[in-house]
C-alpha cells in the first residue's frame, strides 16, 4: 500500500509554456502533500506543501505565482511550472502524507519524480 | 533553522566491506529520522524510520541508529553487494504541524565487485 504516482516522468517544452505535473496517492487519501525539487547531485528541496482544499504553503524563496499548486483532492496535487524557462529545469518529486491515526509515523511516501527540461 | 549534513558525501568500496554512513543534523527537536536511498534518476525509496523516542531500526543488512542529544544518525549497511550502489539520504521531521521533512546532503555509494 501506500502508493504515489506521478505523471508525467519525463517532459521537454519550450522556453515560455507551462508544464503541469500531477501527483497521486493510488491507495489512500491524503490532505497534505508535499513538492520537492532537486538539481543534479544535489539533494532534495521541499518548495511548498499543499493542503486540500486550502492554499499552498510555500517555502522561502519560491515564488507562488511561478510555481502554482492545486490540491483539487483528496488523492491529487498538481504542481503547474508558469512560463517555464531554462533555470525551471529540473527533477520534481512529490510526497503524500498518511492520515493521522493510521499507524504511519507521519510518515511521507514518495512519487517516482518527473524530470522537466526546459529548452 | 534545522541543518543536516551527512558524511562522506562519497564512498567506494568493494563487495562485502561493512560500512557506515553518518547524518548529523542541528536541531534535536525533530520527530522522526527517515534513511532512503534514491538509484540515479529515480525518486526515493525508504529504507527505515526511527521515531524519536526509539535508538535503533534495523531491516535486513541494514541498521540505523539514532541518538537525538548529540543530533546524530547513522546507517549500516553489513556485507555491501553491487545493487547497493546508490545514493543514501536521511531526513528528519521537523516538529511543526505538517511534519516538514529537512534532507542531508547525501552520500553517494559505489560498491564494486
Amino acid at each position: 500500500g501506500a502508493v504515489v504516482s506521478q505523471h508525467p516522468s519525463r517532459v521537454i517544452c519550450k522556453s515560455g509554456t507551462s508544464v503541469k505535473i500531477e501527483c497521486r496517492s493510488l491507495d489512500f487519501q491524503a490532505t497534505t502533500m508535499f513538492w520537492y525539487r532537486q538539481f543534479p547531485k544535489q539533494s532534495l528541496m521541499l518548495m511548498a506543501t499543499s493542503n486540500e482544499g486550502s492554499k499552498a504553503t510555500y517555502e522561502q524563496g519560491v515564488e507562488k505565482d511561478k510555481f502554482l499548486i492545486n490540491h483539487a483532492s483528496l488523492t491529487l496535487s498538481t504542481l503547474t511550472v508558469t512560463s517555464a524557462h531554462p533555470e525551471d529545469s529540473s527533477f520534481y518529486i512529490c510526497s503524500a502524507l498518511l492520515p493521522r491515526g493510521t499507524g504511519s509515523n507521519n510518515e511521507q511516501f514518495f512519487g517516482p519524480g518527473t524530470r522537466l527540461t526546459v529548452l | 533553522k534545522q541543518e543536516v549534513t551527512q558524511i562522506p558525501a562519497a564512498l567506494s568500496v568493494p563487495e562485502g566491506e561493512n560500512l557506515v554512513l553518518n547524518c548529523s543534523f542541528t536541531d534535536s527537536a525533530i520527530y522522526n529520522l527517515q534513511w532512503f536511498r534514491q538509484d540515479p534518476g529515480k525518486g526515493l525509496t525508504s529504507l527505515l524510520l526511527i521515531q524519536s523516542s526509539q535508538r535503533e531500526q534495523t531491516s535486513g543488512r541494514l541498521n540505523a541508529s539514532l541518538d537525538k542529544s548529540s543530533g546524530r544518525s547513522t546507517l549500516y549497511i553489513a556485507a555491501s553487494q553491487p545493487g547497493d550502489s546508490a545514493t543514501y539520504l536521511c531526513a528528519v521531521h521537523l516538529n511543526t504541524g505538517f511534519q516538514k521533512l529537512v534532507f542531508g546532503t547525501g552520500t553517494r555509494l559505489l560498491v564494486s565487485p
